[in-house]
């Protein structure tokens, strides 16, 4: 099956700083890669999503990059604000199910004021 | 505002006791999911269900079972509760039009946190 991983487990970051989450993953007919963000206490929310055949996709302040060569994509958040603190979940469905998403094992990322 | 309403909160059990974690959505979702989070181990799949009465195992099914008998609500059933089954509990649903066009967007509940002793 699937198996992804996820680096770093934690990153701290100050206010104004770029963060970047890396997540590499076994499947390489995986085809949709989402992150989600955890707030302290809070549900898992779906923050930006990627499907295989698109390289980029940028929302605001964040981005998601996709390598299907390597079999990595990675989470980047410009001028980081202290609300963007949270633990950060990448995860990837595998070309074998429509419904299974494996998840990496989170990254927590604080922003110092 | 779309929903996923875990029943219980927090919960606290004892070894070799019946555990039921209710979960109920009001998006009309076809897809509803059990994970489990732990410290460490991020999120990880439970069962799923895709339609009423059908379920799938993930990859942590052991010492588990679900129910799903009408769309909008899917049950977790502990048969018989050991300690290392303590930990945080994700219900999830998704819709089948967002499979169909390749992704599979998770809305989650407020978890369920039970603690067995």
């Amino acid at each position: 099956g699937e198996n992804v991983e996820q680096h770093p487990s934690t990153l701290s970051v100050q206010e104004g700083d770029s963060a970047v989450i890396k997540c590499t993953y076994s499947d390489s007919a995986s085809n949709y890669f989402p992150w989600y963000k955890q707030e302290l206490g809070k549900r898992p929310q779906l923050i930006i999503d990627i499907r295989s055949n698109v390289g980029e996709k940028k929302d605001q302040r964040i981005a998601v990059t996709l390598n299907k060569t390597a079999k990595h994509f990675s989470l980047h958040i410009t001028e980081t604000q202290p609300e963007d603190s949270a633990v950060y979940f990448c995860a990837a469905k595998g070309g074998g199910s429509n419904y299974k998403l494996t998840f990496g094992k989170g990254t927590l990322l604080t922003v110092n004021p | 505002d779309v929903k996923v309403t875990q029943s219980s909160r927090y919960l606290v059990k004892r070894t070799g006791e019946k555990v039921f974690l209710e979960c109920v959505q009001d998006m009309d979702h076809e897809n509803m999911f059990w994970y489990r989070q732990d410290p460490g181990l991020g999120l990880r799949l439970i069962y799923f269900s895709y339609d009423v009465k059908m379920k799938e195992k993930g990859d942590i099914p052991e010492g588990y079972s679900v129910s799903r008998e009408k769309k909008e609500r899917f049950s977790l059933i502990l048969e018989s509760a050991s300690t290392n089954q303590t930990s945080m509990y994700l219900c999830a649903s998704s819709p089948m039009l967002a499979l169909l066009s390749g992704a599979n967007v998770l809305t989650f509940g407020a978890g369920s946190r039970l603690t067995v002793l």
